[in-house]
């Protein structure tokens, strides 16, 4: 059965410093998502991508985080400079009004 | 604001019994009504999808109920098992948006032998 895959699975990196999150998302699937989920609290909707473009996001997908679709398979998220805030499980997820969750990277910042 | 409350926050069970996990909505205009298990440290996995018009829906051992005028919704786990240790979620989409889900904090489901 198709799944969505991320990498890396762990990230560990230093405040202000850059990360990039990867994600293979379901091959036919043309909506692609990613949400983040701080240790011990709900699973929160970042950004949506349809077309190449943000479709839909939240007040805390700030000017520091941004999504591309580098080439026809993989989704990325870029958070620019991050905070020790950012610390939380992200999930990427792809498909239409069914979402499929990839694993998740578990991202640390110190 | 959109919300979405679930309960109990954690239930323990003997392996063999059944349970009920509630969930209240708060989240207009309503489009459909998801339950996902999540495993420690995994993604969400959808268990069932309940548009307005449908009030049940079963998935194997897992059956979804879902009142629209109170925006109740229930997850019966049947005959549980050690496997169904994990964490279950309610989440609900409202009408127009593409992905922007309404999460809950879902509810800790621990399986005893």
């Amino acid at each position: 059965e198709p799944e969505v895959t991320q990498t890396p699975s762990h990230q560990v990196t230093q405040m202000g410093q850059e990360v990039i999150l990867r994600c293979v998302p379901i091959s036919n699937h043309l909506y692609f998502y990613w949400y983040r989920q701080i240790l011990g609290q709900k699973v929160e909707f970042l950004v949506s991508f349809y077309n190449n473009e943000i479709s839909e996001k939240s007040e805390i997908f700030d000017d520091q985080f941004s999504v591309e679709r580098p080439d026809g398979s993989n989704f990325t998220l870029k958070i620019r400079s991050t905070k020790l805030e950012d610390s939380a499980m992200y999930f990427c997820a792809s498909g239409q009004d069914h979402e499929y969750f990839g694993p998740g990277t578990r991202l640390l910042v110190l | 604001k959109n919300q979405v409350e679930q309960s109990p926050q954690s239930l323990i069970i003997l392996e063999g019994k059944n349970c009920t996990l509630q969930c209240n909505y708060t989240v207009s205009p309503f489009s459909n009504l998801r339950w996902y298990k999540q495993d420690t440290g995994r993604g969400p996995v959808s268990l069932t999808i309940m548009t307005f018009s449908e009030n049940t829906k079963s998935n194997g051992r897992y059956t979804a109920t879902l009142d629209a005028d109170t925006k109740q919704s229930s997850l019966h786990i049947t005959a549980s098992q050690l496997s169904d240790s994990a964490s279950y979620i309610c989440v609900v989409s409202a009408w127009g948006s593409q992905g922007n889900l309404i999460f809950g904090k879902g509810t800790k489901l621990s399986v005893k032998p």
